[in-house]
């Protein structure tokens, strides 16, 4: 069985800090990673995804992978209150053939004025 | 079409009858995904397309549910004899190819209560 563990929180920050937000993987096969923001109510929707190890930056964004230690992470730096949401961390294994997504159940992050 | 449209957007039936979801995939993308999220809950796989054909049902909960894409394009997905355990929202999400550096666009799922 796939996990994909984050931790719940809610993490809280103060308007303009940087919030880091963590997801653990267990299958060492998985080569796709994926961070989707989900508002209360709404789908799903794609921040960023990362294949190679290291960081890659998107505006705000800074997606990081270890894949030895199986472990990816987001970073939003400069942080607003419109960034207040869940954020799911997804894992692709394409190793049965199936490029299925698993999800971890998300991380609600609020951003403080 | 511009994203991947879901109907209807919220759904509520008695306990034992069937509903049926309706998913129209984003125009191009061969790949459909049907999720179901229950409150408080992670995004729970359900089952893959790739084109007409289904090479992954596993994560179907029981033979009360079942899902059929016609023409390459629009998918629904069936639940007969629904229970009250089958209240979620239910998502479809579509991919250019399925491939693992295709991500996924979803829809605004289907709200379904089973009363």
């Amino acid at each position: 069985q796939k996990e994909v563990e984050q931790n719940s929180g809610p993490l809280s920050v103060p308007e303009g800090a940087i919030a880091s937000l963590n997801c653990t993987y267990s299958d060492r096969g998985s080569q796709s990673f994926f961070w989707y923001r989900q508002y209360s109510g709404k789908s799903p929707e794609l921040i960023m995804f990362i294949y190679s190890n290291g960081d890659k930056e998107d505006g705000r964004f800074t997606a990081q992978l270890n894949k030895a230690s199986q472990y990816v992470s987001l970073l939003i730096r400069d942080s607003q209150p419109s960034d207040s949401a869940t954020y799911l961390c997804a894992v692709v294994d394409s190793g049965a053939g199936s490029y299925q997504l698993t999800f971890g159940k998300g991380t609600k992050l609020s951003v403080i004025p | 079409g511009a994203g991947v449209s879901q109907s209807p957007s919220n759904k509520v039936t008695e306990k034992g009858k069937d509903v049926e979801l309706r998913c129209d995939p984003i125009s191009g993308h061969t790949a459909l995904y049907w999720y179901r999220q229950s409150l408080g809950q992670g995004l729970e796989f359900l089952i893959y397309f790739q084109g007409n054909s289904a090479p992954d049902k596993s994560g179907l909960p029981s033979d009360r549910f079942s899902a059929e894409r016609t023409g390459g394009s629009v998918s629904t997905l069936t639940i007969q004899r629904t229970q009250q355990e089958d209240s979620a929202v239910y998502l479809c999400a579509s991919s250019r190819d399925g491939s693992t550096d295709s991500p996924l666009h979803f829809g605004n799922g289907t709200r379904l209560t089973v009363t």
